[in-house]
C-alpha cells in the first residue's frame, strides 16, 4: 500500500531536549512538508522540501530544523529552542508540479513535560 | 484580512440534514480548490478536489466553486453519525498552498 507513515504516533519530551520525528512515503512524490496544528488555528507550515537536498522554511520555522537527504524520509528536529513545542505534528507530500494535492501522514502528538 | 477564512463555527445537525461548509479567500490566483476530512487525532484525508470555477459531485458530498465572489463550498447530504469531522477547506496556485482553519462538524443520532 502507498501511503506517508510517522513515527512515533505520541512522543513525550522533557524541557530541554531535542526529538526527531520520522516522515516516510512510498508514493514517489517530490515535495514534503511540515504542519503544526493546534487547537483552533488550523494548520502552519513549518518546513517544505521540493526536492533532495533543499528545504525551505515556512510561516513558524524557528525552533525546527529538518534534513532531506532522501526522496522517501523528511525528519522534523524539534529544538529546545522551541518555546512552546507541545503539539500535533502533521507530514504531508505531493507531486511536484501544476496539481499538488497534498497527503497527510497520521501524525505524531508531542508533549513536552 | 486572513488569507482564508471558514465558517460556520463548531456546527451540530441532527442526522439526514443537509450540511454547508463555506470558505472565502482574499489570493484571485488560486486556481485549485481542495476539501480534506480530519478524523480526531488523525491526519486529514483529502475529500474532493477541483480546478477553477463549478461544481463536482461525489456521492453525497457537492462542492462549489464561484470565483468571481472568492467563495467556496462542501455540501454534504443526508449527514451521517460518520461524517462527525473537522473539514478543512486549501487552495493552491503553483507551490502556495493555503489550508483554512477549519469547521468541527458533529452529527447527532
Amino acid at each position: 500500500d502507498g501511503g506517508i507513515t510517522q513515527s512515533p504516533k505520541y512522543l513525550f519530551r522533557k524541557e530541554g531536549q531535542n526529538v526527531t520525528l520520522s516522515c516516510e512515503q512510498n508514493l514517489n512524490h517530490d515535495a514534503m512538508y511540515w504542519y503544526r496544528q493546534d487547537p483552533g488555528q488550523g494548520l502552519r507550515l513549518i518546513y517544505y522540501s521540493q526536492i533532495v537536498n533543499d528545504f525551505q522554511k515556512g510561516d513558524i520555522a524557528e525552533g525546527y530544523s529538518v534534513s532531506r537527504e532522501k526522496k522517501e524520509s523528511f525528519p522534523l528536529t524539534v529544538t529546545s529552542a522551541q518555546k512552546n513545542p507541545t503539539a500535533f505534528y502533521l507530514c504531508a507530500s505531493s507531486m511536484f508540479g501544476e496539481v499538488n494535492e497534498q497527503f497527510f501522514g497520521p501524525g505524531t502528538r508531542l508533549t513536552v513535560l | 484580512q486572513k488569507e482564508v477564512e471558514q465558517d460556520p463555527g463548531p456546527l451540530s445537525v441532527p442526522e439526514g440534514a443537509i450540511v454547508s461548509l463555506n470558505c472565502t479567500y482574499s489570493n484571485s490566483a488560486f486556481q485549485y480548490f481542495m476539501w480534506y476530512r480530519q478524523y480526531s487525532r488523525k491526519g486529514p484525508e483529502l475529500l474532493m478536489y477541483t480546478y477553477s470555477s463549478g461544481n463536482k459531485e461525489d456521492g453525497r458530498f457537492t462542492a462549489q466553486v464561484d470565483k468571481s465572489s472568492k467563495y467556496i463550498s462542501l455540501f454534504i447530504r443526508d449527514s451521517q453519525p460518520s461524517d462527525s469531522a473537522t473539514y478543512l477547506c486549501a487552495m493552491s496556485e503553483g507551490q502556495n498552498f493555503v489550508f483554512g482553519p477549519g469547521t468541527r462538524l458533529s452529527v447527532l443520532p
